[in-house]
């Protein structure tokens, strides 16, 4: 089946650092994928919706000066925070949908990026 | 505002037993819902679907049942399993739009 992967899965940096997620499509091409940020017993939040080959669509509340993101490819979308702080501390997870699955076709996800930030 | 309303933040269920996740919304525009599971720092699942046309989806163990005038859905899972312990999220969707998630319900399966 349809396999998103994310990377990495864990990582930790210093306030004020920047870290960047890939996440990929393996199975498919997705010409939009979509980053989820979640908070502790929260509900997963939409961030972004990436479009491959132009800019990125940002929530309400979303800085897009903080929280860049590149679809540079079919199978590739980043999410790069900048000057990170200890509140960006979260789980960030992407997802896609596979096309050829027709409109109503699930969501696949990432397995998630557990930031930490000191 | 929380379109889409888990109001069970957690869930304990005897092994063997029936498992039943609720969820409710409010915007009467969704179309489609779903339903994910996810476990400790893994992304989501997806596990079952359902189409507004529809009343019951059945998959296995799992059922999603749409009650379109009272704007609630759930999942039943039966019997309940062991490793059925896990956050399970609804979501619905409005045409090919974002997904809306609900805040999740955790829930146990005790052996």
């Amino acid at each position: 089946g349809a396999v998103v992967s994310q990377h990495p899965s864990r990582v930790i940096c210093k306030s004020g650092t920047s870290v960047k997620i890939e996440c990929r499509s393996l199975d498919f091409q997705a010409t939009t994928m979509f980053w989820y940020r979640q908070f502790p017993k929260q509900s997963l939040m939409l961030m972004a919706t990436s479009n491959e080959g132009s800019k990125a669509t940002y929530e309400q509340g979303v800085e897009k000066d903080k929280f860049l993101i590149n679809h540079a490819s079919l199978t590739l979308s980043t999410l790069t925070v900048t000057s990170a702080h200890p509140e960006d501390s979260s789980f960030y997870i992407c997802s896609a949908r596979d096309p050829t699955g027709g409109e109503s076709s699930p969501l696949h996800f990432g397995n998630g990026t557990r930031l930490t930030v000191t | 505002d929380q379109q889409v309303k888990q109001n069970s933040p957690s869930l304990s269920v005897q092994e063997g037993r029936i498992s039943i996740l609720n969820c409710d919304y409010t915007n009467s525009m969704f179309d489609y819902f779903l339903w994910y599971k996810k476990y400790p720092a893994e992304g989501p699942t997806f596990l079952i679907s359902i189409s507004s046309i529809k009343d019951k989806n059945e998959d296995g163990r799992f059922t999603v049942f749409l009650n379109k005038s009272a704007k609630h859905l759930s999942l039943h899972i039966v019997p309940s399993q062991p490793g059925d312990s896990a956050v399970y999220f609804c979501a619905a969707l409005f045409g090919n739009e974002k997904l809306t998630f609900g805040t999740g319900t955790r829930l146990t399966i005790i052996p």
